[in-house]
């Protein structure tokens, strides 16, 4: 199985800044890769698929990059309502496996 | 509108059975490949199984093999989880989600419809 690893495993930052979470998977999903975000007590919810294709609904300020083994999921200025857990996914093989997810909390 | 309601969690000793439920509104599930992720208590997302909407094959993680089985019925556009031999690392909650895909030279699959999870829990 491939294992996706993210970092950090949480986060602290201030609204308006930038934040940034990285997934590494242990060998490579070339762009087989979806971010997912899960509030408390929601189902998640799908933000990027393909590496850095946004999903419709979800605000610009998300964006994914990335491809092989190194993506970013990147928040140009946080706002209140992204505290959350964030997921990468990986696609490239069944099964199609998670990070351990990071958890972005507001300062 | 595109909807997924998930039913049949509950409690349930070590070794027992339970089948999970999953209705789909707003799509017909045989268009889709259809999966159940789940969460445990405090832990990240698990995938479980996956059913294809071409000819129906599944596929499951190693932790379940043998002992869960996913299946549809096209007349109910309803899916399910048939959980067998139950054990106390099973407590989750279990989701059902919709695989959608996009086609960008290769086929991209992600879940893009999900619904809100039903509670299981293995315990004596």
């Amino acid at each position: 199985d491939i294992q996706m690893t993210q970092s950090p495993s949480s986060l602290s930052a201030f609204v308006g800044v930038r934040v940034t979470i990285t997934c590494r998977a242990s060998q490579s999903v070339n762009n087989y890769l979806n971010w997912y975000q899960q509030k408390p007590g929601e189902a998640p919810k799908v933000l990027i698929y393909a590496a850095s294709s946004l999903q419709s609904g979800v605000p610009s300020r998300f964006s994914g990059s990335g491809s092989g083994t190194d993506f970013t999921l990147t928040i140009s200025s946080l706002q209140p309502e992204d505290i959350a857990i964030y997921y990468c996914q990986q696609t490239s093989s069944t099964p199609p496996t998670f990070g351990q997810g990071t958890r972005l909390e507001i300062k | 509108e595109v909807q997924l309601l998930e039913s049949g969690g509950g409690l349930v000793q070590p070794g027992g059975s339970l089948r999970l439920s999953c209705a789909a509104s707003g799509f017909n599930i045989t268009n889709y490949a259809m999966t159940w992720v789940r969460q445990a208590p405090g832990k990240g997302l698990e995938w479980v199984s996956v059913i294809s909407d071409i000819g129906g094959g599944s596929y499951y993680a190693d932790s379940v093999k043998g002992r869960f089985t996913i299946s549809r019925d096209k007349s109910k556009n309803t899916l399910y989880l048939q959980m067998n031999s139950l054990r106390a690392e099973d407590t989750a909650v279990y989701y059902c989600a919709r695989d959608n895909y996009v086609q960008i030279s290769y086929f991209y699959y992600y879940m893009d419809v999900w619904g809100k999870g039903t509670t299981v829990a293995v315990s004596s």
